[in-house]
């Protein structure tokens, strides 16, 4: 059975500052997922990776997969408030298409 | 581009009653899925379908039961909500790696 988790839970931090939240996960997993949230709202697609060494990256958050140590990144890149929101990684079984998700990382970017 | 949509966004019902939320998509996909969420918490998966008259418990276990009779349609139903039934369910469909999933319902049992 797959089991993600994430850390850190929570994040405090300033705008033009990096950071890292990182996502490990205990079988294989096809694909990782990232996603984010906005309070009372539904999941807004990130980033999917599909093979180790996948990296993607979008404005300030750039997505990372190692599928040997069995741990994807989301760093963050001079943050800025407008990524304040909560991120989700989820990983997909191979045995089929359900997601498996993280705890969340509820981040918070201060001006 | 696919179309995932979840009715009602918002519903706030007593305690006992029965309650249905509807989830359709229009692009055909066969597999759909319904998580509960917690605010701020995690996704726990429910129910999910592989295809018509398919339908399987998910890993937290749950009051509802699904129905799937049509492609395009996946409803959760609750048989007699209680206020531990308050949450937010979020119902998805997936092609490949591509999933989709609605804009929620946010259910409070009082």
């Amino acid at each position: 059975e797959l089991k993600v988790e994430q850390n850190p839970l929570f994040l405090s931090m300033q705008e033009g500052k990096n950071y890292t939240i990182y996502c490990n996960y205990s079988t294989t997993s096809d694909r990782l997922y990232w996603y984010r949230q906005d309070p009372g709202k539904s999941l807004e697609s990130l980033f999917v990776l599909l093979s180790n060494g996948a990296v993607k990256q979008e404005g300030r958050l750039m997505a990372s997969l190692d599928t040997k140590a069995r741990l994807s990144t989301l760093h963050i890149t001079a943050a800025v408030h407008d990524l304040s929101a909560t991120y989700f990684c989820a990983g997909e079984e191979t045995s089929g298409s359900r997601l498996t998700f993280g705890e969340g990382t509820q981040l918070t970017v201060n001006p | 581009e696919a179309d995932i949509y979840q009715t009602p966004r918002y519903l706030v019902i007593g305690t006992g009653k029965k309650i249905t939320l509807e989830c359709s998509q229009t692009m055909g996909h066969d597999k759909m899925y319904w998580y509960q969420q917690d605010p701020g918490m995690e996704l726990h998966l429910i129910h999910y379908s592989y295809g018509v008259n398919s339908t399987e418990k998910g890993d937290l276990s749950s009051e509802s039961t699904v129905s799937r009779i049509r492609t395009e349609h996946f409803p959760l139903t609750l048989e007699s909500a209680r206020p531990s039934h308050t949450s937010q369910y979020l119902c998805a469909s997936v092609w490949g790696s591509l999933w989709y999933f609605g804009a929620g319902t946010r259910l409070s049992v009082l």
